[in-house]
């Protein structure tokens, strides 16, 4: 069975950078088949994708968030980590990571992690 | 990239078909095949409905169907469930290989 948990603090400055990590249990980051996306929620509203990563190492991310984003993978943690910089109270989200199957929807998904942006 | 356009809300009875619409573009859901719609309930993590505009997952009900037709993708719901009651998102891959989500729409359950 394919898990993913996000973690990382739940509160972050103005200003500073936001750092999320996702572990994956059941799949590998490594394998050919699969993106791993990065998908943010702010509190009552949409959807918005951020980005995501392939075991190459090749990136993709949200054009309106392109600047301030940056995704990498650790192959040996079986682990993902999303980075968002110069964070305001717009970036107050659940966060949530996702296994994207190669243009074949985003099948599993993290719980989600509320990241609050506030002095 | 802008936000897919679905309507903000939709309602249907018990037992009733609704069909839900996912307007975007050329650059996206009229120039590939790759739509998906998702189901999400209250203080859940949405769930994949369908993929590739009209596949089911796995495990999940022939209730649920997809189409598409020109810039224009659509879910429909038949036979209205009390349990069908959530928020429904479309999404597309794009010219720029990106993703982009439908703005949502809220189904109720009459």
């Amino acid at each position: 069975q394919v898990q993913l948990q996000e973690s990382g603090p739940g509160l972050v400055k103005p200003s500073e950078t936001l750092s999320l990590t996702c572990t994956v249990s059941g799949a590998s980051v490594s394998s050919g088949s699969y993106y791993w996306s990065w998908i943010r929620q702010p509190p009552g509203k949409g959807l918005q994708w951020i980005g995501y990563i392939y075991y190459s190492g090749t990136t993709n991310y949200n054009p309106s968030l392109k600047s301030r984003v940056s995704i990498s993978g650790d192959t040996s943690k079986n682990q993902f980590t999303l980075k968002l910089s110069s964070v305001t109270a717009a970036d107050t989200a659940v966060y949530y990571c996702a296994r994207d199957r190669l243009l074949g929807g985003l099948d599993f998904w993290g719980q989600g992690t509320l990241v609050t942006v506030s002095s | 990239q802008s936000a897919l356009t679905q309507p903000a809300s939709v309602s249907g009875s018990p037992g009733q078909s609704i069909t839900i619409s996912c307007t975007g573009t050329n650059s996206d859901i009229a120039g590939y095949n790759y739509v998906s719609w998702y189901q999400q309930h209250p203080g859940e993590a949405p769930k994949l409905l369908i993929y590739d505009v009209s596949n089911r997952p796995s495990g999940v009900s022939h209730r649920f169907s997809g189409s598409k037709s020109g810039n224009t993708a659509s879910l429909t719901i038949s036979g209205l469930q009390a349990e069908d009651e959530a928020d429904y998102y479309c999404n597309s891959y794009t010219s720029s290989s990106t993703l982009v989500f439908g703005g949502g729409t809220k189904l109720t359950v009459l």
